[in-house]
């Protein structure tokens, strides 16, 4: 079964970076689009950023642009999110989240249990 | 981007009673030349990651119980729970996909029991 779990997470002064990470089993990890959603407290999913199945193309939330990059490890099974001049309002719940597609990006159909990025001094 | 709406916001409902939560996008999200409806429903639980249920606006994901139900086309679209029960509350949001790479979702309806 597709398992997806994050790491990483934890309490950040605002201005430093952070770094997590989302181990995936149980599907063809190079087939697919990998995502990351974050959802602040008794907020709305917000989507964050997305990876190619080869990592060739990446997109980012116009909140998080130029500021977190997605990355990838298909011989590790791995996508990353480093997230760097971070903000009080970056403050969420981290969600891993693979794409139902391997040719186009669609929909999520598998989400990891989520990792908490608290922003605070 | 494309803003998603949904309304209610709450909806209490009786056991075993009729849900219904509307979801409007600001543009049509179905695409003319394959005919398909661009749009997922989720349901979170609480201390929970979201759970696919539906997508393509009415095509309910494998072990996904047949008491949820997705229609609508364009803007305007409903997830229907016929039979509440009580592994049901959460919250559900709705989700497009037409415009990726900036996929947005709804701002939730939480569903509780009367």
């Amino acid at each position: 079964q597709v398992q997806l779990v994050e790491s990483g997470g934890g309490v950040v002064q605002p201005g430093r970076s952070l770094r997590l990470s989302c181990e995936a089993s149980g599907f063809t990890f190079n087939s697919y689009g990998m995502h990351w959603v974050r959802q602040a407290p008794g907020k709305r999913l917000e989507w964050v950023a997305v990876i190619s199945s080869d990592g060739s193309n990446q997109y980012y939330a116009e909140s998080v642009q130029g500021r977190f990059s997605i990355s990838r490890d298909n011989s590790k099974h791995t996508v990353s999110l480093q997230m760097s001049s971070l903000r009080a309002e970056d403050t969420a719940v981290y969600y891993c989240a693979k794409d139902s597609s391997s040719i186009f990006f669609t929909y999520f159909d598998h989400w990891g249990q989520g990792a908490l990025v608290t922003v605070s001094s | 981007d494309i803003v998603m709406t949904q309304s209610p916001d709450s909806l209490a409902v009786s056991l075993g009673e009729r849900a219904t939560i509307n979801c409007k996008s600001n543009q049509s999200i179905l695409f003319p030349s394959n005919n398909k409806n661009y749009l997922a429903w989720y349901q979170q639980k609480p201390g929970q990651p979201p759970k696919l249920l539906i997508s393509w606006a009415s095509t309910r994901e494998s072990g996904v119980p047949d008491r949820f139900s997705g229609s609508g086309s364009g803007t305007d679209f409903t997830l229907t729970i016929s039979s509440l029960q009580a592994e049901d509350v959460a919250v559900y949001y709705c989700q497009q996909y037409y415009d990726t790479p900036r996929w947005t979702f709804g701002q939730g309806t939480k569903v509780e029991f009367k």
